[in-house]
């Protein structure tokens, strides 16, 4: 079976730019969930999205915005980048996003900001 | 609010020997705690889950102890390997769908 991939695997964008994140789950997974990971605040919870409706939401501003399709393929939208936006972006995806699933994780999406 | 705790400073090692890593925490209460391992520029490895009401979970070399009262898990490698050398996450659930917080993690580094 084919892990959790993510694209792009790397990506320089300007402050004040927009930047869509993609993630494709293992399949038959129909959680996935968004990451933020820097040095210094570690994974903070973006957002998890299960059969195309945003489940849960962490406490992220309004510019992280995402959905996800029909096929469980989810995107990750920041709008009006900002420097402190540079990071780690990880996707995860399990069945249902119960809390005894393992979360599978992708490689991560390296964004920075300048 | 919710408060996740790892050590922040690296945990040096010699081989052979057993690392302890710590995962406290405030204002939780979690009924579920899960470690990862995250190795340099790759996604967190699911490694174990323990319930609430569960003191000890082993998986091979890997314990994990969970104590409600203190609010604090260990996480435990024995005869460590210099193949260990990587960061540790903690994870928590409080028996929510789709929601888990992490902690910042911690570096081991294991050296022959």
């Amino acid at each position: 079976k084919a892990g959790v991939t993510q694209t792009p695997r790397y990506l320089i964008k300007t402050r004040g730019q927009q930047v869509t994140l993609s993630c494709s789950p293992i399949s038959g997974h129909r959680s996935v969930s968004w990451y933020q990971q820097t040095p210094g605040q570690g994974l903070q919870f973006l957002f998890e999205y299960f059969s195309e409706t945003q489940r849960n939401k962490g406490n992220f501003p309004g510019r992280f915005s995402g959905r996800q399709f029909s096929n469980s393929r989810s995107e990750m939208n920041v709008s009006t980048l900002e420097l402190g936006d540079s990071a780690l972006y990880l996707c995860a995806s399990s069945l249902e996003g119960g809390p005894l699933e393992t979360q599978y994780f992708g490689p991560g999406t390296r964004l920075l900001v300048l | 609010s919710q408060k996740i705790e790892q050590n922040s400073e690296a945990l040096n090692i010699q081989e052979g020997k057993t690392a302890t890593l710590t995962c406290n925490y405030t204002n939780y209460s979690p009924a579920y705690l899960q470690w990862y391992r995250q190795d340099p520029g790759r996604g967190p490895v699911f490694l174990l889950l323990i319930r609430e009401n569960e003191k000890e979970k082993r998986k091979e070399r890997l314990k994990v102890t969970f104590d409600t009262t203190l609010k604090q898990s260990l996480f435990h490698i024995t005869a460590s390997q210099p193949a260990d050398s990587a960061t540790y996450l903690c994870a928590l659930n409080s028996d929510s769908w789709g929601k888990f917080q992490f902690g910042a993690g911690t570096q081991v580094v294991v050296t022959p």
